[in-house]
């Protein structure tokens, strides 16, 4: 079965940049999005379709999709950032989740 | 506004039944995909499958075919997600989401997700 994957921990200052990869065969060739989730709260689509913004996202939130690996970027990450995040494709008709990424703004 | 309420939490034996709910409103429930995702405790989501309640087309992830049933009943804009034999391996939050047609497809709403705990 199709793996994502992505390191399970990712730390960053305040202001600076956090990158968070997710990788997987040939994912360039699948739509990737990725989702936020707060300590207890349902997740948020926050990347869709690779580099698209549902309404209401921040800016400072962006996605890129090439070769095996999806990455996604934060801007001047911010303190309510730190979340779980989770990238996700689809194979087979199936989805698949990568195995999360917890980002620490120190 | 789009709404997903699922049913309450629930606790359960092993060995029981449970059906659990995802109700849709403030959107056309026939025209989106109802997916399932499980997240076990301090874990990852893991996605379970998806129904389309148009047609009651249904996509089981490999890992779960065979364990679970994912249903609809689009005249009241529900979905089911059951089991017939829980086992304390299936304790979990489980969320519904809705899903738009089409390429590339994404949750753009979550259900709040119901607590499932089976424990003898």
């Amino acid at each position: 079965s199709y793996e994502l994957t992505q390191p399970p921990s990712v730390s960053v200052s305040p202001g600076q940049t956090a990158t968070i990869t997710c990788s997987g065969d040939k994912l360039g060739e699948k739509y990737v999005c990725w989702y936020q989730q707060k300590a207890g709260q349902s997740p948020v689509a926050i990347i869709y379709q690779d580099n698209k913004r549902p309404s209401g996202i921040p800016e400072r939130f962006s996605g890129s999709n090439s070769g095996n690996t999806a990455t996604l970027t934060i801007s001047g990450t911010q303190a309510m950032d730190e979340a779980d995040y989770y990238c996700q494709a689809w194979d087979s008709r199936n989805g698949v989740f990568g195995g999360g990424t917890k980002l620490t703004v120190l | 506004e789009v709404q997903l309420v699922q049913s309450g939490a629930e606790l359960k034996k092993p060995g029981e039944s449970l059906k659990i709910s995802c109700t849709g409103s403030g959107y056309i429930f026939t025209n989106y995909w109802i997916g399932w995702v499980r997240q076990m405790p301090g874990k990852g989501l893991e996605w379970m499958g998806i129904i389309y309640p148009g047609d009651s087309d249904t996509r089981y992830s490999p890992s779960f075919q065979g364990q679970v049933t994912i249903s609809a009943d689009k005249s009241i804009s529900t979905a089911y997600l059951q089991w017939s034999s829980l086992e304390a391996s299936d304790s979990a939050l489980y969320y519904c989401a809705r899903l738009p047609s089409g390429s590339g497809s994404y949750v753009d709403y979550w259900g709040q997700g119901t607590l499932v705990t089976v424990s003898s």
